[in-house]
Formats: C-alpha cells, structure tokens, sequence
C-alpha cells in the first residue's frame, strides 16, 4: 500500500527559513508534488520532483530522495502570507495522486 | 469562465435527498477528478476521467456517481447523502491524464453539510 506523512503543523517566524518535511512508502512511484492550500481556498501547484535533488523556484525549494523515501519543501525569506497549509503528494504507479493530510504553517511577527 | 468554477459554493442538504455538485472548466483539459477533503485527512479522490467518454473509481466511490458526456463538464451526483458525506468537495483538471508530469489545477470547492 501506500503512506505518506507530514508533520501536522509547524511555526516559523517572518523573514526566517522553514523546512517542511514529507516521507512515504509506496510500491509505485512517479513522483512527488507539494501544493499549497489557503484556509477555505484551493489547492494551488508548488513543485514537481521525479529524480532525485534539488528544484529550486524563487523563494520555494523542493528536495526528493527516493531511495530514502523522502522530501521537503524549503521556504525561504518568510512572508505573512506563506501561512498556509503545505500539502505532499505522491503519484502512484497509477498515475493517480495520493495526499498526505497537509503541514498548517503558521508564520509569525 | 477561467480555469475550474463549481456551483454551488455550499449547501446544505437534508439526508436522504439527491445531491449533485458542478464542474465546469475551459482549459480543454482532457482528465478530470472529484476529491473530497475532510479535517485531519488528505484529499481523497472520488471518481475520475481521463477523457470525455470514461469514467474510474477512485479510493472512495461508494454513495457517488459520475458522468463525462463532454470534455468541460464532470457533475458529481449523491444519490441520497448521508451525515458521512459532509465534506468539503474539490474539482480538478489536468491536460491529460495518466502522465507522470500530469499537473492538476484545482476548483474553488463546495462546501456540503448533510444534516
């Protein structure tokens, strides 16, 4: 089967870095999304990852390691309106997405 | 219309009765997806359709159908709701389906309670 985990909510402080972590098993694999949610509003496309390494976009970075099963979203340069939920998702073998239940970012003064 | 609109944008629905939520984009896209989010769980996806024509079962189809009679339009039908379908609902399109690079761009959502 497949599992993917997240941590459920994280602080950070303005103008500082953030690393939001992801790890998941999963018998097929055809890469890793992060999205990122606004309360009451809709997912929206972050990152993409397939191989292994860094994607960097702007102030948003995405990291993947699939033999350990494992990424991360960095944000860097904070900004009040990064507050939001940060949520992984893997596509399976299927090429169907499967969610993980997001990261709450709470960022403050 | 831009992107993904769905109507409507809550409800609230007496148990029993016949349900269905709209789904309309203009991006051509050829695949489509229901999901339902509900608190402390990940999206969970309903049915879906890689084309106009067809449609698939996701990981929790039970209660819900769908159709795909054109490639704009994915309603989403409850039959007759129940208090577990209270949730919130997303539509989603991507320009084809069944490709690893395969982005989905996401609806506003309906907000469903069934009372």
């Amino acid at each position: 089967g497949q599992n993917i985990d997240q941590p459920t909510e994280m602080t950070a402080t303005e103008g500082a870095i953030v690393q939001i972590n992801c790890t998941y098993q999963t018998s097929g694999f055809n890469g890793l999304f992060w999205y990122q949610q606004h309360a009451g509003e809709a997912p929206t496309f972050l990152s993409y990852n397939v191989l292994d390494g860094l994607e960097e976009k702007g102030r948003f970075s995405s990291f993947l390691s699939r033999s350990k099963g494992y990424s991360y979203l960095l944000l860097k340069e904070l900004q009040m309106k990064d507050s939001a939920s940060y949520l992984c998702a893997l596509m399976d073998s299927n090429y169907q997405l499967i969610w993980g239940a997001g990261t709450k970012l709470i960022i403050k003064p | 219309i831009a992107g993904i609109t769905q109507a409507p944008t809550s409800q609230i629905l007496a148990a029993g009765r016949r349900m269905t939520l709209r789904c309309t984009q203009d991006m051509r896209h050829n695949a489509m997806y229901w999901y339902r989010q509900d608190l402390g769980l990940g999206l969970r996806l309903i049915h879906y359709s890689n084309t106009a024509g067809t449609t698939g079962k996701g990981e929790v189809p039970d209660g819900y159908s769908v159709s795909r009679a054109n490639t704009d339009d994915f309603p989403l039908t409850l039959a007759s709701a129940v208090p577990s379908q209270t949730s919130v609902y997303f539509c989603a399109s991507s320009e084809s389906g069944g490709l690893a690079t395969d982005t989905q761009y996401f609806g506003p959502g309906t907000r469903l309670t069934v009372l």
